[in-house]
């Protein structure tokens, strides 16, 4: 089936600096690759749509120029989180959606902006 | 934007007991799916049901669902300690496409005790 590798599993950064996160689909091309925020105790959020060489679709509410999504190739999609911010700490997750294998969940990044 | 409403919200039972959690939803859909998350962990994907099916099974899990009143239901039966999970509804927003993003429900933290 398709796994979607997500890296870290957690990461621990200073407010003000910038954290990456990576998604990467490890046997199949992911096309389009969804990007979702959950905090504590509450659902998951649909953050952006990213879709491979064209610029990413962002919810209402989502900061673009915050939340920088780039989906350079079929395989790879990465989330920076920019000038991070303690009320930024959040696990994001990201997912790919295809015909075969309909949709698969990266295991998640746990963010904590101290 | 959030496409589904569960409740409860929380649910306690003890082990052997059955727990039965509801989900609605508010457009219409191809197939509504369950998931499942440990705490602080990645989705684990439980079950689709289409939406010219009206009852699905696997293994200890039925899934209802009733399109006519927008609503789906998760029975676990005979529930176990490592049950203890949040569960969550989810739907396609905009159909049952590659590249549509899955819409989650608040989700039912079910905590079942030995």
């Amino acid at each position: 089936g398709a796994v979607v590798s997500q890296h870290p599993s957690w990461v621990i950064c200073k407010s003000g600096t910038s954290v990456k996160i990576e998604c990467r689909s490890l046997d199949f091309q992911a096309t389009t690759m969804f990007w979702y925020r959950q905090f504590p105790k509450q659902s998951l959020m649909l953050m952006a749509t990213s879709n491979e060489g064209s610029k990413a679709t962002y919810e209402q509410g989502v900061e673009k120029d915050k939340f920088l999504i780039n989906h350079a190739s079929l395989t790879l999609s990465t989330l920076t989180v920019t000038s991070a911010h303690p009320e930024d700490s959040s696990f994001y997750i990201c997912s790919a959606s295809t015909l075969r294998y309909g949709y698969t969940f990266g295991s998640g990044t746990r963010l904590t902006v101290v | 934007s959030q496409q589904g409403e569960e409740d409860p919200q929380a649910l306690s039972i003890q082990e052997g007991e059955n727990a039965t959690m509801n989900c609605s939803y508010k457009t219409s859909i191809n197939n509504l799916q369950w998931y499942r998350q440990n705490s602080g962990r990645g989705l684990v994907h439980l079950i689709l049901i289409r939406s010219n099916e009206r009852e699905k099974h696997s293994g200890r899990l039925r899934v209802t669902l009733d399109t006519s009143k927008k609503s789906s239901s998760l029975l676990i039966t005979a529930s176990r300690a490592a049950d203890t999970a949040s569960y969550f509804c989810a739907t396609a927003r905009g159909g049952d496409q590659a590249g549509t993003a899955l819409i989650f429900g608040k989700g039912t933290t079910l905590s079942v005790s030995s």
